[in-house]
């Protein structure tokens, strides 16, 4: 079975500091996708960053980056510069089709 | 349109009754997703559309779910005789071709509460 595991129910991060958050997940596919997405309190998930299986080099996208362990089964985001907006629920996912979500990171980000 | 829409945004029903939610995916999006997102919980997957074609519904929780896309755009999942535990959040997704690198787009969901 596939499984995302994310430990950490709450984080807090200043204002333009740096904040990680960590995602563990367990497949027996080796051709799959991961993915970051955000929800705020509007629910609409919004893909934030993704990274292809395959590939050694880790994803960036802006102030978002990843830390893609794929031996270790690890898959943590890197929010840089954080701003006020940053603030929501982060889940990890597993893909490529149906997704394969973990129970989510609520990100607090204080002024 | 713009974006992946659903309706309503918000249903309150009885115990037992039926309700039908509706996803109405971006324009040539080939791929359709319904998930099921419960209070402070993750989304967990129901089902999967291309096209027409319902190609997984091993998410799917009874046999009083039923989803259907009958022209491949437009799609409507029902359940029937509704229980309290079919409380939650429904959200439907979109991807552009059927190849698994598409990403998903999501709409706003729809918040069912059974009383």
């Amino acid at each position: 079975a596939q499984t995302v595991t994310q430990s950490q129910p709450e984080m807090s991060v200043q204002e333009a500091e740096t904040v990680t958050l960590s995602c563990t997940y367990d497949t027996s596919e080796s051709d799959y996708y991961l993915f970051w997405y955000k929800q705020p309190p509007s629910r609409q998930m919004i893909l934030v960053i993704r990274q292809e299986a395959y590939k050694q080099q880790n994803a960036t996208e802006n102030r978002f980056s990843v830390n893609f362990q794929k031996a270790a089964k690890s898959f943590s985001l890197k929010i840089s510069d954080s701003q006020l907006g940053d603030a929501a629920m982060y889940f990890c996912a597993l893909g490529p089709d149906k997704l394969i979500f973990g129970t989510g990171t609520r990100l607090q980000v204080f002024p | 349109g713009a974006g992946v829409s659903q309706s309503p945004r918000y249903k309150v029903a009885k115990r037992g009754q039926d309700v039908a939610l509706r996803c109405d995916p971006i324009s040539g999006h080939v791929s359709l997703f319904w998930y099921q997102q419960a209070l402070g919980q993750g989304p967990e997957f129901l089902t999967y559309f291309q096209n027409e074609a319902q190609l997984d519904k091993s998410g799917l929780p009874s046999d009083r779910f039923f989803a259907e896309r009958p022209e491949g755009s437009v799609s409507t999942l029902k359940i029937q005789r509704t229980q309290q535990e079919d409380s939650a959040v429904y959200l439907c997704a979109s991807s552009f071709g059927q190849f698994s690198n598409q990403p998903q787009h999501f709409g706003d969901g729809t918040r069912l509460s059974i009383l």
